[in-house]
């Protein structure tokens, strides 16, 4: 799997927008790019993934550049609860290709009150 | 509620000990994986398996080993041939057909070797 670089640290006042960049320049057309994020002491938990079309859910919004060379996770109006470390991943899509998801050390993102 | 249950959440074992881990899910995932995660770090993959009484190493499985009895739990056992075994370790599992890839993780156990 491709291989992805992400800021050690961020920090976003409470309220505002949270843009969360990744980069992942050797992506393959059938990776997908995938974030989770992992609050302190506890086990990461799932937030989107994509392929190439933006997409948004509940929790956020990923915006995939066109190249799909980078991406950005956006946190569209930041809480305490979001401080966490945010991790991005990409992974070929397939029944068993979980194994192969590899957790770096993200960007750690702090919401300031 | 479904989910995985991990215990215990914290652990504390002399050296030269093993030490069993437990993890429980009951969401009926064919395949659970175990992490080791120390401070600072990313999360490394020691053992995975996709399907009952199956299981592979991943990528730092020496001193670890694991069983896979029944589809609902996935123990790990810390033996003494660990060499550094205090880090945090974390269970997950996934849907085998379907998958969207997610992970869905438990709580962690944090293991302290005195």
């Amino acid at each position: 799997d491709a291989k992805t670089t992400q800021p050690t640290s961020m920090d976003c006042a409470e309220g505002r927008a949270a843009n969360l960049p990744c980069n992942h320049s050797t992506i393959s057309g059938n990776e997908y790019v995938y974030w989770y994020r992992q609050i302190h002491s506890q086990g990461p938990q799932y937030i989107i993934h994509g392929l190439k079309n933006n997409e948004t859910n509940e929790m956020a919004s990923l915006i995939i550049t066109e190249d799909r060379k980078s991406s950005t996770l956006i946190l569209p109006h930041a809480t305490l609860r979001d401080t966490a470390v945010y991790y991005c991943i990409v992974r070929v899509d397939t029944n068993f290709g979980n194994e192969k998801l590899t957790f770096g050390t993200g960007t750690r993102l702090t919401i300031i009150p | 509620d479904g989910g995985i249950t991990q215990s215990p959440k914290y652990l504390f074992r002399k050296e030269g000990q093993n030490v069993t881990l437990s993890c429980e899910q009951n969401l009926n995932h064919d395949a659970m994986y175990w992490y080791r995660q120390d401070p600072g770090q990313g999360l490394r993959l020691i053992y995975y398996s996709q399907i009952v009484n199956d299981f592979q190493k991943g990528d730092i499985a020496e001193g670890y080993s694991v069983s896979r009895e029944k589809k609902e739990s996935f123990p790990l056992t810390v033996t003494s041939a660990q060499k550094n075994p205090t880090a945090f370790y974390l269970c997950a599992s996934s849907m085998k057909t379907g998958s969207t890839g997610e992970l869905f993780f438990g709580e962690g156990s944090r293991l302290t070797v005195l």
